[in-house]
């Protein structure tokens, strides 16, 4: 079966350090994409960072970094100097197969808050 | 360049009743998919839109339905609503080649509530 866990509902960070946001999945296709979505208060997901199965280095978006590791099935998310403005949810995603079909399996997202 | 334009933003119908949500993509984005979000099920794969054909669908009732136009906009139907079916319904809008192909731009979703 094809799934996404997020263990963590809630995390919290100080202003200004590192944070990291764990996923892992669940797969026997060989081709997936991972991704990680920002939901701020406002409801619109906000695309932050991709990683493809057959990609070997680590994604990095600016702030935003993916820790990879393939054997572990993990995805985590590293978010460095934590802003005030991170603060949301965050959600683990999941596209399978070739084709670029959008479907998406998303993990139950972590609640993210960052104190000043 | 204009994100994804879902409309209405908010809306409250009745058991019963039926309810249509819009969806414009980016310009030049062909496939839209929609998804649905609630506090218990979290976020639900609902079907997928490209060229006005339905290429993906999820675990959803026949009572929810939908249809893209040669525009590329989108729309999805829920007939016959049910308390159950109160969410945010987010749409997606993605383009075809490289990497655009892998990633989703949502847009800022349509609540529904049901009384």
């Amino acid at each position: 079966a094809q799934k996404i866990t997020q263990t963590q509902p809630g995390m919290f960070v100080q202003e200004k350090e590192a944070v990291t946001l764990d996923c892992t999945y669940d797969t026997s296709d060989q081709s997936y994409g991972l991704f990680w979505y920002k939901q701020p208060s406002s409801g619109e997901m906000i695309f932050l960072i991709y990683q493809g199965s057959y990609d070997e280095q680590n994604a990095t978006e600016g702030r935003y970094s993916l820790n990879f590791q393939k054997a572990r099935k993990s995805a985590n998310l590293v978010i460095s100097a934590s802003q005030l403005g991170d603060s949301a949810m965050y959600f683990c995603a999941m596209r399978v197969g070739l084709g670029g079909y959008n479907k998406l399996i998303f993990g139950a997202g972590t609640r993210l808050a960052v104190h000043p | 360049k204009a994100g994804v334009t879902q409309t209405p933003r908010y809306l409250i119908k009745t058991r019963g009743q039926q309810v249509t949500l819009s969806c414009s993509p980016i310009s030049g984005h062909r496939s839209v998919s929609w998804y649905q979000q609630t506090p218990g099920q979290g976020l639900q794969f609902l079907f997928e839109y490209f060229s006005e054909t339905q290429r993906n669908k999820g675990n959803f009732p026949g009572r929810f339905s939908g249809r893209q136009f040669s525009n590329s906009r989108s729309e999805m139907n829920v007939s016959t609503l049910e308390l159950g079916d109160s969410a945010l319904y987010l749409c997606a809008s993605s383009s075809t080649t490289g990497f655009g192909a892998n990633v989703l731009t949502f847009g800022a979703g349509s609540r529904l509530t049901v009384l």
